[in-house]
């Protein structure tokens, strides 16, 4: 089986401008999680969705949001991007509901940098 | 809320050393889950292993070890016979996507 992919893998963009980041889980899982994860603030949880419904949100502003497809894919936007929004974006898919007792897959992340 | 407590930040062992990595989880939820995930310098967050509330038997695989008791909230997790490829960093995560710090594992030769 494919494992989770995210694109891009590398992005770099200016202060302002928005992104919207990629992922396709692994075939059969229908939940994806996003998190952030910098060298001050570790692996934080940025919101996670289910049968394109958002499930969970994490302490985020309303700058960052996303949406997931019926094929399970999902994008995450960030809209005004400040330079602290410099960081790894990891993509998790999991069989169900990450809240609870199901293993997560995580993607390669895509590393954006805010100029 | 719930909160996941690495207490190491960084270890350093040599190799073939035994090493143990702390974790605490708090939480109010009586059934709950935790998982140890590895990320090696490439990156990747690789899944270890998955513990429910209910089951305090402690797991074997290979040279891994974990030992989760409920009374005090801990899940440690042991590298026996460490070896340079186990060199990442170790997350320990709770049921509602709440991860801990990390500990970073050196292994030298």
């Amino acid at each position: 089986k494919a494992g989770v992919t995210q694109t891009p893998r590398y992005l770099i963009k200016t202060r302002g401008q928005q992104v919207t980041l990629s992922c396709s889980p692994i075939s059969g899982h229908r939940s994806v999680s996003w998190y952030q994860q910098t060298p001050g603030q570790g692996l934080q949880f940025l919101f996670e969705y289910f049968s394109e419904t958002q499930r969970n949100k994490g302490n985020f502003p309303g700058r960052f949001s996303g949406r997931q497809f019926s094929n399970s894919r999902s994008e995450m936007n960030v809209s005004t991007l400040e330079l602290g929004d410099s960081a790894l974006y990891l993509c998790a898919s999991s069989l169900a509901t990450g809240v609870g007792g199901y293993e997560q897959y995580f993607g390669p992340g895509t590393r954006l940098t805010v100029t | 809320a719930q909160k996941v407590t690495q207490a190491q930040t960084e270890i350093s062992v040599v190799e073939k050393e035994d090493v143990t990595l702390d974790c605490v989880y708090e939480t109010r939820d009586t059934t709950y889950y935790l998982f140890w995930y590895k990320q090696p310098p490439s990156g990747e967050l690789v899944f270890l292993i998955r513990r429910n509330s209910f089951d305090e038997q402690n797991e074997i695989s290979g040279r891994y070890s974990w030992n989760f008791q409920k009374s005090t909230s801990s899940f440690n997790f042991t590298i026996t016979a460490s070896q340079v490829v186990d060199s990442a960093v170790y997350f320990c995560c709770g049921s509602r996507l709440t991860f801990g710090e990390g500990t970073q594992l050196t292994v030298n030769p």
